[in-house]
């Protein structure tokens, strides 16, 4: 069975500072998603990572992905306020797509 | 921008009862995909479906759960006898395509209480 793991799940961070978030996930995927939800909302995309050794920047987050490693990561630069929510990293599967548990992120000034 | 649409916001039924939970998808989407996520926690894969059947269900999705496209634009989540554990957030999702380059798009969600 497919396994997602995130880590951290939880994470205060100040802002301006920089943290990573990582998935690991155990079978053979090319293809990562990361989501964005905040409290009572929907999911929101924010990157999708097609291949290995994919790059994805927007605004103060970037994503990559190493197949080979199974691994996605989360950066966040210079963090601010507005990025506080819950980021979840989703993998491809045949039919569908799995998610982790989520990293809840909260930004104090 | 098109939207997936899920009705209702929040139902509350009893112990028992059934219940369904509504999405239109984006209109030229093609794959159709049910989620939950009780308060707070991991997002659950329920069911994909393409094609007028299931493509993949999950173990949560037993014999109480079914899924219907009655027409040509509304996927419907049924629950035949609704258990408390089912409380939770039930996500619509649609996708153009199954190997999807956007991440599937999903609606707002039902919130379903069972009492």
């Amino acid at each position: 069975e497919l396994k997602v793991e995130q880590n951290p799940l939880f994470l205060s961070m100040q802002e301006g500072k920089n943290y990573t978030i990582y998935c690991n996930y155990s079978t053979t995927s090319d293809r990562l998603y990361w989501y964005r939800q905040d409290p009572g909302k929907s999911l929101e995309s924010l990157f999708v990572l097609l291949s290995n050794g994919a790059v994805k920047q927007e605004g103060r987050l970037m994503a990559s992905l190493d197949t080979k490693a199974r691994l996605s990561t989360l950066h966040i630069t210079a963090a601010v306020h507005d990025l506080s929510a819950t980021y979840f990293c989703a993998v491809d599967t045949n039919n569908d797509m799995r998610f982790g548990a989520g990293t809840r992120l909260t930004v104090k000034p | 921008e098109p939207e997936v649409t899920q009705t209702p916001s929040h139902q509350v039924t009893q112990m028992g009862q059934e219940v369904i939970l509504r999405c239109v998808p984006i209109s030229n989407h093609l794959y159709f995909y049910w989620y939950r996520q009780i308060l707070g926690q991991k997002v659950e894969f329920l069911v994909s479906f393409y094609n007028n059947e299931i493509s993949e269900k999950s173990e949560i999705f037993d014999d109480q759960f079914s899924v219907e496209r009655p027409d040509g634009s509304n996927f419907t989540l049924k629950i035949r006898s609704t258990k408390l554990e089912d409380s939770a957030m039930y996500f619509c999702a649609s996708s153009e395509t199954r190997y999807t380059n956007y991440g599937y798009t999903f609606g707002s969600g039902t919130r379903l209480t069972v009492v």
